[in-house]
């Protein structure tokens, strides 16, 4: 059954202090994976798509990376504006399979 | 340019009333999705569209639980006989054309069952 697995649970840094998030996952033939931002009261907003190993992307201040295990969500340099969970995804046939999220707060 | 609509934004009802949640997708994306919001269970697939037909409702909590979709764009989530443990936030997704290609999300409707 696949499961995905995001660490830490919450996480907070201050302004300018980067760091990375972690979600492991396994899944049987990987179609995608997904990260999305959840602002509080809101829908998730789309950030990347990553579809095979050694895949990189970036925007603004975050870039994500997949390994065949694990993908990596590196914030550099973060602002307060930058708080907010972030949520991983693998593609299941149709449907998305969410980790729980990390809540970032980075405080100024 | 708009997003994914929905409506209502919250919703409290009484233990044992029918609901009905709306979802407007994006013009043009043929696959919609809902999912559920609940605290601490994170986000659980309900049912995927494609067009006006449901090829996968596996996530479906209970018989309960129905859904339709009409001329390929609105959908329509009812819950009969809401229970307690219906109380989540359910939001709904679209997408080009139900591929691998990117799920976006609208903003939810907050269900709160008394």
């Amino acid at each position: 059954e696949d499961q995905v697995t995001q660490s830490p649970e919450a996480l907070r840094l201050q302004e300018g202090e980067s760091s990375s998030l972690n979600c492991s996952y396994t899944v049987s033939g990987l179609r995608g994976l997904f990260w999305y931002r959840q602002d509080p009261g809101k829908g998730p907003e789309f950030l990347f798509t990553l579809y095979s190993a050694g895949e990189e992307k970036e925007k603004e201040r975050l870039k994500a990376t997949l390994t065949k295990k694990e993908s990596f969500l590196h914030i550099t340099a973060p602002k307060p504006e930058d708080s907010a969970t972030y949520l991983c995804a693998v593609l299941r046939k149709y449907a998305l399979n969410f980790g729980k999220g990390t809540s970032l707060l980075v405080t100024p | 340019g708009a997003g994914v609509s929905q409506s209502p934004s919250n919703k409290v009802t009484e233990k044992g009333k029918d609901v009905e949640l709306r979802c407007d997708p994006i013009s043009g994306h043929t696959a919609l999705y809902w999912y559920r919001q609940s605290l601490g269970q994170g986000l659980e697939f309900l049912i995927y569209f494609q067009g006006n037909s449901a090829p996968d409702k596996s996530g479906l909590p209970s018989d309960r639980f129905s859904a339709e979709r009409t001329g390929g764009s609105v959908s329509t989530l009812t819950i009969q006989r809401t229970q307690q443990e219906d109380s989540a936030v359910y939001l709904c997704a679209s997408s080009l054309d139900g591929s691998t290609d990117t799920q976006y999300f609208g903003p939810g409707t907050r269900l709160t069952v008394l």
